[in-house]
């Protein structure tokens, strides 16, 4: 089992809708929990980070983190076609483990 | 959150060549982090630099095809070298916060070997 799973998609959804974006992981040692967003040719740009268990609110984002499931989620309200990117879910304790990346479009 | 300039934003080289990666930070920073992104792959670490010693390379990477540098706070330097097809990928520097929790990436490095 790899450390940290990602879907990769593609994710299509229509614009307004919520978006939902999860990974799952193995490592319970694992204690702090990120979003990034990366768009075409650019670097990621961290959205989201947590160390705790439960929802962490940012304007349209919510980050979930559910530790005793070993599951995390990133969601979208109110979708955007701006919100069309590559969401990668990264966390770690002294090293940082990256998932593979959702691609997300939001259809206008 | 840290400014991070990466350059070049592209290239496009020939196999057997080298290429050197710039990447310049806005403030000062203990670590900076080299990390490959491979298409349908996650993110994956290649060293960590630290100025005034030797970077530090993760399992699968080694100094003499990913020589780096740190002359100083603000810069480092990756080198791919003797390059083949299978280097070609993002390659992204990174550095953490101020409270060395978040991790911040620069605008990634575009390399195609021919």
């Amino acid at each position: 089992q790899k450390e940290v799973e990602q879907d990769p998609g593609p994710l299509s959804v229509p614009e307004g809708a919520i978006v939902s974006l999860n990974c799952t992981y193995s490592n319970s040692a694992f204690q702090y929990f990120m979003w990034y967003r990366q768009y075409s040719r650019k670097g990621p740009e961290l959205l989201m980070y947590t160390y705790s268990s439960g929802n962490k609110e940012d304007g349209r984002f919510t980050a979930q983190v559910d530790k005793s499931s070993k599951y995390i989620s990133l969601f979208i309200r109110d979708s955007q076609p701006s919100d069309s990117a590559t969401y990668l879910c990264a966390m770690g304790d002294d090293k940082i483990i990256f998932g593979k990346g959702t691609r997300l479009h939001i259809l206008p | 959150s840290a400014v991070i300039s990466q350059k070049p934003s592209r290239d496009i080289c020939q196999r057997g060549t080298s290429l050197t990666i710039q990447c310049q930070v806005d403030s000062q920073v203990t670590m900076m982090f080299w990390y490959r992104q491979q298409p349908g792959q996650s993110l994956t670490l290649i060293a960590t630099a630290n100025q005034g010693s030797e970077a530090t390379y993760e399992s699968g990477f080694v100094i003499d095809k990913f020589p780096i540098s740190r002359p100083n706070l603000t810069f480092s330097t990756l080198t791919v070298s003797n390059m083949s097809p299978e280097d070609s990928s993002i390659y992204l520097c990174s550095v953490l916060g101020q409270y060395n929790e978040k991790l911040f990436f620069g605008s990634g490095t575009q390399l195609s070997v021919l």
